[in-house]
């Protein structure tokens, strides 16, 4: 069974930084690009980053390029979002996902002082 | 990017009536592959989203039947056959064909 696990949210001011992780398992991760999905609260999709499976190639989206670094580790099936600079307009739950088909429970994240 | 749009925004529905939601993309979604990857996700109140069809009228594993897509090119259509009290949410169409992925505003789904 697949299973996707984040955790790293938390409560930070404008203009710090946060660390999301995202632990994979059921499922040969290091044979498949993985991505980040955020939602503002009460707000729909917006889609984030992806990586390739070796990690080679990355994208992000405007509103996060040059603050966010997605990565990963597949000795330990784990996808990281590295964000910084954060903003209010960053305040959401980071879901990450696999395929399009499995979506992990979420990490919440608000940018506030 | 792909822009998707949905409609309606609200559905309200008695249960046991049916409900449709309808979605269209910007630009066709057939893939050089041949496929159309539009997927639709529900998303229960305090839920993360979940697939119920992808392929445009594939039912994912476990998802009832009363679920049905169907559609091609720009123009796609979720309907449920009866609406249950578990099928209250927020439902997203979703295009995977172009990177990157994309989704509908969300219609929301709700027991009159």
């Amino acid at each position: 069974e697949v299973q996707l696990v984040e955790s790293g949210g938390g409560l930070v001011q404008p203009g710090g930084s946060l660390r999301l992780s995202c632990s994979a398992s059921g499922f040969t991760f290091s044979s498949y690009a993985m991505h980040w999905v955020r939602q503002a609260p009460g707000k729909g999709l917006e889609y984030v980053s992806a990586i390739s499976s070796n990690g080679g190639s990355t994208y992000y989206a405007d509103s996060v390029k040059g603050r966010f670094t997605i990565s990963r580790d597949n000795s330990k099936n784990t996808l990281y979002l590295q964000m910084s600079s954060l903003r209010a307009e960053d305040t959401a739950v980071y879901y990450c996902v696999f395929l399009g088909v499995h979506w992990g429970q979420g990490t919440l994240v608000t940018v506030s002082s | 990017d792909i822009v998707m749009t949905q409609t309606p925004l609200s559905s309200p529905v008695t249960l046991g009536q049916p409900a449709s939601i309808s979605c269209r993309s910007s630009q066709s979604l057939v893939h050089s592959d041949g496929n159309t990857y539009l997927s639709w996700l529900q998303q229960r109140p305090g839920q993360p989203p979940r697939l119920l069809i992808y392929k445009i009228s594939n039912r994912f594993s476990g998802v009832p039947d009363r679920f049905s897509g169907s559609g091609a090119g720009t123009d796609f259509t979720l309907k449920i056959s009866r609406v249950e009290a578990e099928d209250v949410g927020v439902y997203y169409c979703m295009q995977a064909t172009q990177f990157p992925w994309t989704f509908g505003q969300g219609t929301k789904v709700e027991i009159k």
